[in-house]
């Protein structure tokens, strides 16, 4: 019974490159959410998505950010043009239901660094 | 100000010692979450509880909805619990996580 996977585990990008970032939840999940950690800074929300919608991207960057949890595959952050302060770890997490009252289990992370 | 606030941000202690990390939120919740992430980085979902207390091993959490206070702590600890933990919750009605800054904690042999 895999859990949440992310990959790559490690991206590196140059200024004005795309970050493509994947996330398969656990089996059976259908509720993904998307949140990154700065250097030295703690976990921010940035996206939750269900199955071909995205039901908060309250959190999500109003440029260069887009999120997708397509019907069939994994959920993809898309980072273009990307800048030095992309660099990051990106986490994503899923759960059951998406009630507030649901555990969410945490992927690996992505380590983006933009050099 | 921050939503949810965790104190201490770092704590060392010896082997052996009772550690207490408290988490208090200033939003109406359902649950409150406590996540450890890794020196390696990974988040372990550690508790989610939304009254009284839950055990797990070693590790206790508590919660006190009225005074908007939770407290997460970790008997007889060992090196192995060093890591940063993580208070987060998600306000009414809202399925996101709002995160404490975390407690970085080390256990000394």
């Amino acid at each position: 019974n895999a859990g949440v996977m992310q990959n790559p585990r490690h991206l590196v990008r140059r200024r004005g490159q795309e970050a493509r970032l994947r996330c398969s939840p656990m089996k059976g999940h259908s509720h993904v959410y998307w949140y990154r950690q700065l250097p030295e800074e703690g976990l921010k929300f940035m996206v939750y998505l269900q199955k071909e919608n995205i039901i908060d991207e309250s959190g999500m960057p109003k440029e260069r950010f887009s999120a997708e949890f397509p019907k069939e595959g994994p959920s993809i952050l898309r980072i273009q043009q990307v800048v030095r302060g992309d660099s990051a770890a990106y986490f994503c997490a899923s759960s059951g239901t998406g009630s507030n009252t649901d555990t969410q289990y945490f992927g690996p992370g992505t380590r983006l660094t933009v050099l | 100000k921050n939503e949810v606030e965790q104190s201490p941000q770092n704590l060392t202690a010896q082997e052996g010692e009772f550690i207490t990390i408290n988490c208090s939120y200033s939003v109406g919740i359902s649950a409150l979450h406590w996540l450890q992430q890794h020196p390696g980085g990974g988040i372990v979902s550690l508790f989610m509880l939304s009254s009284g207390k839950k055990k797990h091993g070693r590790l206790i959490a508590t919660i006190n909805i009225q005074e908007k206070h939770s407290s997460l702590h970790i008997t007889a600890s060992h090196p192995r619990d060093s890591a940063v933990y993580i208070c987060a919750a998600p306000p009414f009605g809202n399925e996101k996580l709002t995160f404490g800054t975390g407690t970085r904690l080390t256990i000394i042999p």
